[in-house]
């Protein structure tokens, strides 16, 4: 089975402007956690969505904002970006129906913001 | 909320020595708890989990943790250390479906050779 891919790797992007991460999740799983990475903080919480509802939300501004299709496929998009959202953005996939599941995380997204 | 502790950002041991890495978590209910490894530029790699049975679990790459109710923790051991372990390593715990993944900040371990 192939893993959790994430496109772009990497990016770089000026303060203002709006990016789109994209993450297709392990064949048959329906959930699709979005977390940031970052030195000083470890990983945030941001999102996870459960077969195109989001199940879960973590405590990031408005301009973090996400969705799921339904193949299962998940975008993330940061509006407005500001330097501090420099950060690696990881995605993670889990067949999320049992207590038990673990998450299957992803390459990450290096995003720069300059 | 749950929360999760991970004494120690860094940690340095020999190569050949015991690892211990520490991890506490805080929650009403059993929760299901992972330990995952980071190596540089990538993403995160399941090391092992707990769910239930046996609080003595095994992992990958001759790892293993004990679940302690009664401490509420949940520590990461390997009985020799070996250059390929120098690594981040994250304690995560989830209370159940539907519930999200709470990371502890990580542990930065370093082999000496």
């Amino acid at each position: 089975k192939a893993g959790v891919t994430q496109t772009p790797r990497y990016l770089i992007k000026t303060r203002g402007q709006q990016v789109t991460l994209s993450c297709s999740p392990i064949s048959g799983h329906r959930s699709v956690s979005w977390y940031q990475q970052t030195p000083g903080q470890g990983l945030q919480f941001l999102f996870e969505y459960f077969s195109e509802t989001q199940r879960n939300k973590g405590n990031f501004p408005g301009r973090f904002s996400g969705r799921q299709f339904s193949n299962s496929r998940s975008e993330m998009n940061v509006s407005t970006l500001e330097l501090g959202d420099s950060a690696l953005y990881l995605c993670a996939s889990s067949l999320g129906d049992r207590d038990g599941n673990e998450q299957f995380f992803g390459p990450g997204t290096r995003l720069t913001v300059l | 909320a749950q929360s999760v502790t991970q004494l120690g950002s860094h940690v340095s041991v020999s190569e050949g020595a015991l690892v211990l890495l520490r991890c506490n978590y805080s929650s009403s209910v059993p929760p299901y708890l992972f330990w995952y490894v980071q190596y540089p530029n990538q993403g995160l790699q399941l090391l092992l989990k707990y769910t239930t049975g046996a609080t003595l679990v095994k992992g990958i790459n001759g790892f293993e943790a004990e679940f302690k109710k009664s401490e509420t923790s949940f520590h990461l051991t390997k009985p020799s250390a070996h250059m390929s372990d120098a690594a981040e390593y994250f304690c995560a715990v989830r209370k159940g479906i539907g519930n999200q993944f709470y990371f502890g900040t990580g542990t930065s371990l370093t082999v000496i050779p």
